[in-house]
């Protein structure tokens, strides 16, 4: 099945730094990737819309200037968090969806990033 | 999109066929239902999809009454390793959106 990796897979910053994750599809390309957030003992919710070769689409509430996307390629986004925060601290995941289209499950996920602020 | 309801928790034991079943009133014509799986600081992983009556595959069943208002998530003799958040999620087929998590279920298996 279709991959996604993340890397780092967790990164510990320190309060006022900025942190950049990537999110690559493996096996295909991906012209729109997905970016989640999801805080202890809730569910993921979506933060933005990921599109190569143009600028992403923010969820509201979420700010676009402190969390920078870049889809540079079909197989890479990334996402970095500038100047972070305690209150950044959090899982983020990304998901790829294949550009060959099709139904829904065509969204493979990756395995997630630990993020925490100190 | 359809705004989804689960059961916030369930339990159950080694060996026993599981039962969970999503709410999905306001389904459109184009929706499709999709459960997805997801272990403690893992990404959530595709279980099943369907639109209508029953689907199975290799891990799981679906099944969806003729008005597509509810689902049902079948996992067959579980184990301990299927302890995790189950999601309900209805949308259009394509994948185009961003996806929309409700609450889950938070499955938990019992030796």
């Amino acid at each position: 099945g279709a991959v996604v990796s993340q890397h780092p897979s967790w990164v510990i910053c320190k309060s006022g730094t900025s942190v950049k994750i990537e999110c690559r599809s493996l096996d295909f390309q991906a012209t729109t990737m997905f970016w989640y957030r999801q805080f202890p003992k809730q569910s993921l919710m979506l933060m933005a819309t990921s599109n190569e070769g143009s600028k992403a689409t923010y969820e509201q509430g979420v700010e676009k200037d402190k969390f920078l996307i870049n889809h540079a390629s079909l197989t890479l986004s990334t996402l970095t968090v500038t100047s972070a925060h305690p209150e950044d601290s959090s899982f983020y995941i990304c998901s790829a969806r294949d550009s060959r289209g099709g139904a829904l499950y065509e969204q493979y996920f990756g395995p997630g990033t630990r993020l925490t602020v100190t | 999109l359809a705004k989804t309801t689960q059961p916030i928790s369930m339990d159950s034991y080694e060996g026993q066929e599981v039962n969970i079943t999503c709410s999905h009133n306001n389904i459109a014509t184009n929706d499709y239902i999709t459960w997805y799986q997801q272990f403690p600081s893992q990404g959530p992983r595709f279980i099943i999809q369907g639109y209508k009556t029953k689907v199975t595959n290799e891990v799981a069943s679906l099944f969806i009454p003729a008005d597509r208002k509810s689902s049902t998530l079948s996992l067959p003799r579980v184990s301990l390793s299927d302890t995790a958040v189950y999601y309900c999620l209805v949308g259009e087929g394509g994948g185009a959106d961003g996806l929309t998590f409700g609450k889950g279920t938070h499955l938990i298996i019992q030796p």
